[in-house]
């Protein structure tokens, strides 16, 4: 079973809709969370990050975590088409710095 | 351009061959890492460097491959006698150690295809 898991999609959702996403894990020990955006044959850019339970927004784009669900979500107000991607959450131990574990991403579709 | 920069982009090679791919990190990040991604999955840890130093190697890494961070600048990614199987994106990021986080900046990535 892999640390963090995440539905793949497709998300196929009319413009001006809120998309919803979300993870789970498994690891008690992870400590931050981060979502990233990955357009086809892009590199991964960071969204959002935050490390502890609540929420956290940044323009269209609010992140959850309830570590004592260990669920995290991202929403995405007034989708675009310019949202069509994969979105890949990612987790972090803090014993582990540097290994930062993905789920596999679920691709968002957002039809004008 | 003050992202990660990697090079080339898209790597064709034979099987056997030997291939290195190349990162250069953003300027003031002391932490370098490599991460493998195939189709329809999420980046996958390798590697990863705290200035010159490789902290911590994934088991996905065999011993055909190897990564160096001479100088804690840039950093080479070889993987020798290549197989199909390492058709991939290979990806480098980086990060500055900081009491308020640890969030890595991807590259675009290196395409990987061995024929």
């Amino acid at each position: 079973q892999k640390e963090v898991e995440q539905d793949p999609g497709p998300l196929s959702v009319p413009e001006g809709a809120i998309v919803s996403l979300n993870c789970t894990y498994s690891n008690s020990a992870f400590q931050y969370f981060m979502w990233y955006r990955q357009y086809s044959r892009k590199g991964p850019e960071l969204l959002m990050y935050t490390y502890s339970s609540g929420n956290k927004e940044d323009g269209r784009f609010t992140a959850q975590v309830d570590k004592s669900s260990k669920y995290i979500s991202l929403f995405i107000r007034d989708s675009q088409p310019s949202d069509s991607a994969t979105y890949l959450c990612a987790t972090l131990r803090r014993d582990s710095w540097g290994k930062f574990q993905f789920g596999a991403g679920t691709q968002v579709v957002v039809t004008p | 351009d003050t992202g990660v920069s990697q090079d080339p982009r898209h790597k064709i090679t034979k099987r056997g061959q030997n291939v290195t791919f190349r990162c250069d990190p953003i300027s003031e990040h002391n932490r370098l890492y490599w991460y493998r991604q195939t189709l329809g999955q999420g980046p996958e840890f390798l590697t990863y460097f705290q200035n010159e130093a490789q902290l911590e190697k994934s088991r996905l890494l065999s011993d055909r491959f190897s990564a160096e961070r001479p100088k804690g600048s840039f950093s080479t990614l070889e993987i020798q006698r290549t197989e199909q199987g390492d058709s991939a994106m290979y990806l480098c990021a980086s990060s500055l150690v900081s009491p308020s986080g640890n969030t890595i900046y991807f590259g675009e990535g290196s395409w990987l295809t061995v024929v």
